[in-house]
C-alpha cells in the first residue's frame, strides 16, 4: 500500500482565501484523523472519523474549519477564510483498531 | 480537564545508554487511552503505542518498553541501548472515553527532545 497520501505538500495562500487540504487514507482503515502542529500550540487533534462519520470534532478551532469524509478513501479539511494564525503543518492519519495510526507526510500551510 | 505533562524538555544521552522519557497525565475518567508518538528531524509523525486504562501490563517492543502505572498516573517510555536514529521529539498523549473504542478529547504533551550522541 502507498501509505496515507496528503496533498498538497506545501500551500501558500493569502489571508481570506479558501484552503482545502486532502487526504487519502490507507485502504481498509476505518479511522481517519486530522492533526495540526505549530510551535505555539504544539500538536493538536482537530477531528477524527470512524467509518466516515465524525466522532469527535472538539479540537476544531472555530467555524472557519470544516472537515468531510464523503467516502472511505477520501477526506478534506477546509479553512474558509484562512488567516495567518492558521499557518501550521497539518497531518492526516488513518488506523484500523487495534492497530496503530499511520501518518501522512503532512501539508505545510503558510497564510500570508 | 485532562492534562499531559512531559517534564523533560530535552535529554541528551550517549549512544548505547538507556533513557527513560517521563509522562504524567491527569484525567477524571476511569476509561482513557494513552499514546506515544515519535517525530524525527525529518518531521513525519510515527505512532508508537496506544494503551487503554484497563491494561496495566507493561509492554516491550524490541528496544522500546512502556511502564504504565495508574497509581502514579504515569506512562513512561524507555529506550534501551539507544541509537543515533532514536534522536527525535517524543510526544505522550491522552484521550478520554468516548462513544467508540478510540476515545476523544485528545491532549498532547509538549514533547521531549531526545538527542542521542555517537
Amino acid at each position: 500500500d502507498a501509505g496515507v497520501i496528503q496533498s498538497p505538500r506545501h500551500e501558500v495562500t493569502e489571508m481570506g482565501q479558501e484552503v482545502t487540504l486532502r487526504c487519502k487514507p490507507i485502504s481498509g482503515h476505518d479511522y481517519l484523523f486530522w492533526y495540526r502542529q505549530t510551535m505555539m500550540r504544539g500538536l493538536e487533534l482537530l477531528i477524527y472519523f470512524n467509518n466516515n462519520v465524525p466522532i469527535d470534532d472538539s479540537g476544531m478551532p472555530e467555524d472557519r474549519f470544516s472537515a468531510k469524509m464523503p467516502n472511505a478513501s477520501f477526506s478534506t479539511l477546509k479553512i474558509q477564510p484562512s488567516e495567518p494564525r492558521d499557518s501550521a503543518v497539518y497531518f492526516c492519519a488513518s488506523s484500523f483498531l487495534p492497530g496503530g495510526q499511520y501518518f501522512g507526510p503532512g501539508t505545510r500551510l503558510t497564510v500570508t | 480537564a485532562q492534562k499531559v505533562t512531559q517534564a523533560q524538555t530535552e535529554i541528551s544521552v550517549v549512544e548505547k545508554e538507556d533513557v527513560t522519557l517521563d509522562c504524567v497525565y491527569e484525567t477524571r475518567d476511569t476509561t482513557y487511552y494513552l499514546f506515544w508518538y515519535k517525530q524525527p528531524p525529518s518531521g513525519e509523525l510515527v505512532f508508537l503505542i496506544r494503551r487503554n486504562s484497563f491494561d496495566e501490563q507493561n509492554e516491550i517492543s524490541g528496544r522500546y518498553s512502556w511502564n504504565f502505572q495508574k497509581s502514579t498516573s504515569s506512562f513512561n517510555f524507555t529506550i534501551t541501548a539507544s541509537q543515533v536514529v532514536d534522536s527525535a521529539v517524543y510526544f505522550c498523549a491522552l484521550s478520554e472515553d468516548g462513544r467508540d473504542n478510540y476515545g476523544q478529547n485528545f491532549v498532547f504533551g509538549p514533547g521531549t527532545r531526545l538527542s542521542v550522541l555517537p
